[in-house]
């Protein structure tokens, strides 16, 4: 099984208007961590938010923000405000606490901001 | 504080030719990993160093593929001989190590290899 899921190839949103990019992850470890990266046509991975499984409120960082539901093991990233400079790719990763601090890559989201 | 260094940015060679990446992460951060993103996916790991020892190289292919970090700082990842599947973009990353499932990874701009 997947580890961690994405099933949206590709979203598409509007200028200023919010999106909100899927990610659902698999793991029988109690203790894990969730992370969002970006990766802009230019290649590097951004780290954007992170978020513990015993962490007992929704992670925020700026415009980002992470809808974390942990009994339907999901983990949505959630842009305000989009802006040109959103259009990106967008991965959702997750780390096993008690697995040798296994790393999971989901297979990416491609967002694209309209003006 | 620097990010993680990586060179170089762009390599092109002929199939069967050897090439080699380097990276230097940012100071301080024990851990490194190497990983191999294809176009559209996810990236993959290769290797990941503690400090000098490789403590996960499972998915390397160790026919054509090494790579070290003698003084557990800067690393380097070779290939020898280069296939045509090889294309792909390589990934340095690198994390303090020591935090346990809250250890973010911090990723270099990659190398663009492509083998004709």
């Amino acid at each position: 099984a997947q580890k961690i899921t994405q099933t949206q190839p590709g979203m598409f949103v509007q200028e200023k208007e919010a999106v909100t990019l899927d990610c659902t992850y698999d793991t029988s470890d109690p203790s894990y961590g969730l992370f969002w990266y970006k990766q802009p046509s230019s290649g590097e991975m951004i780290f954007l938010i992170y978020q513990g499984s015993y962490d007992q409120q929704n992670a925020t960082e700026g415009r980002y923000s992470l809808n974390f539901q942990k009994a339907r093991k999901s983990a949505n990233l959630v842009i305000s405000a989009s802006q040109l400079g959103d259009s990106a790719m967008y991965f959702c990763a997750m780390r096993e606490g008690n697995t040798g601090n296994q790393f999971y890559f989901g297979t990416g989201t491609s967002l694209t901001v309209i003006p | 504080e620097a990010g993680v260094v990586q060179s170089p940015r762009y390599k092109i060679i002929e199939k069967k030719q050897p090439v080699a990446f380097w990276c230097n992460p940012i100071s301080g951060h024990n851990t490194l990993y190497w990983y191999l993103q294809n176009l559209g996916q996810g990236p993959e790991l290769l290797i990941r160093y503690e400090n000098e020892e490789a403590v996960d190289d499972s998915q390397l292919p160790k026919d054509r593929f090494s790579a070290e970090r003698l003084k557990g700082v800067d690393s380097t990842l070779k290939i020898q001989p280069a296939e045509l599947g090889d294309s792909a973009v390589y990934l340095c990353a690198s994390s303090l190590g020591n935090a346990g499932i809250t250890d973010t990874q911090y990723f270099g701009p990659g190398t663009r290899l492509t083998v004709l």
